[in-house]
């Protein structure tokens, strides 16, 4: 385990369902990360969270709504996905102003069906 | 985009030789970081060079870095088979909005065959 903890770790979800992603880790960093991985593309930077305060949207549709209760928790939520919305995500901590490396966690592979 | 790009696109070697991979990167940077993801699983933080350090060495990494040419390189001496994978390098911005951001590239697969 790295420290970042994701569930679940597989995901079967139909286009009108309504699912949610976690992320939870306890190493103190102050900044998390969503990223999506999909087939021969790099990695792709969703949002950004500094202090719980969410100060990246790269563009990411509105299907995909993100959370941040507290430094140590990040959620996903995902409704009236498309098929090619099917990727691997994959959550990520750090410290913010000295910047490391990245912590990420196992991620979640999530198929729409 | 100062998105890094590898080159090699894939490798594939013998246990016991040395694997080379390479870098590039659009603008100027922070920081360098190369990690390893084994197929389907997260990313794992390998290494990191700064934008004033020239090359370091962690185990059997070495990794260089040329910001004149916007360049590093990865070397994995002495393969295993265990270091089958997929290695991504990944910079941080110098400055902006971008910063403390990774930005990745397309990544190397490195096959090690025993």
């Amino acid at each position: 385990e790295t420290g970042v903890t994701q569930t679940p770790r597989h995901l079967v979800m139909g286009m009108t369902n309504k699912k949610s992603l976690k992320c939870e880790q306890h190493l103190g960093h102050n900044a998390m990360y969503w990223y999506k991985q999909s087939a021969k593309k790099p990695l792709e930077l969703m949002f950004v969270y500094n202090f719980k305060e969410q100060t990246e949207n790269n563009s990411v549709p509105s299907r995909f709504s993100p959370e941040c209760p507290n430094s140590s928790h990040l959620f996903l939520h995902l409704h009236t996905l498309q098929p090619e919305d099917s990727a691997l995500y994959l959550c990520a901590s750090s410290q913010l102003w000295e910047v490391e490396g990245y912590t990420f966690g196992s991620g979640t592979r999530l198929t729409v069906v | 985009s100062q998105q890094g790009e590898e080159d090699p696109q894939a490798l594939s070697i013998q246990e016991g030789e040395n694997a080379t991979m390479n870098c590039s990167y659009k603008t100027s940077i922070n920081n360098l970081q190369w990690y390893r993801q084994n197929s389907g699983r997260g990313l794992v933080h390998l290494i990191l060079i700064r934008s004033n350090e020239r090359e370091k060495h962690s185990g059997r990494l070495r990794v260089t870095l040329d910001t004149s040419k916007k360049s590093s390189s990865l070397l994995i001496t002495a393969s295993r088979a265990a270091d089958t994978a997929s290695y991504f390098c990944a910079t941080v911005y110098a400055g902006g909005t971008s910063y403390g951001k990774l930005t990745f590239g397309q990544g190397t697969i490195l096959t090690v065959h025993p």
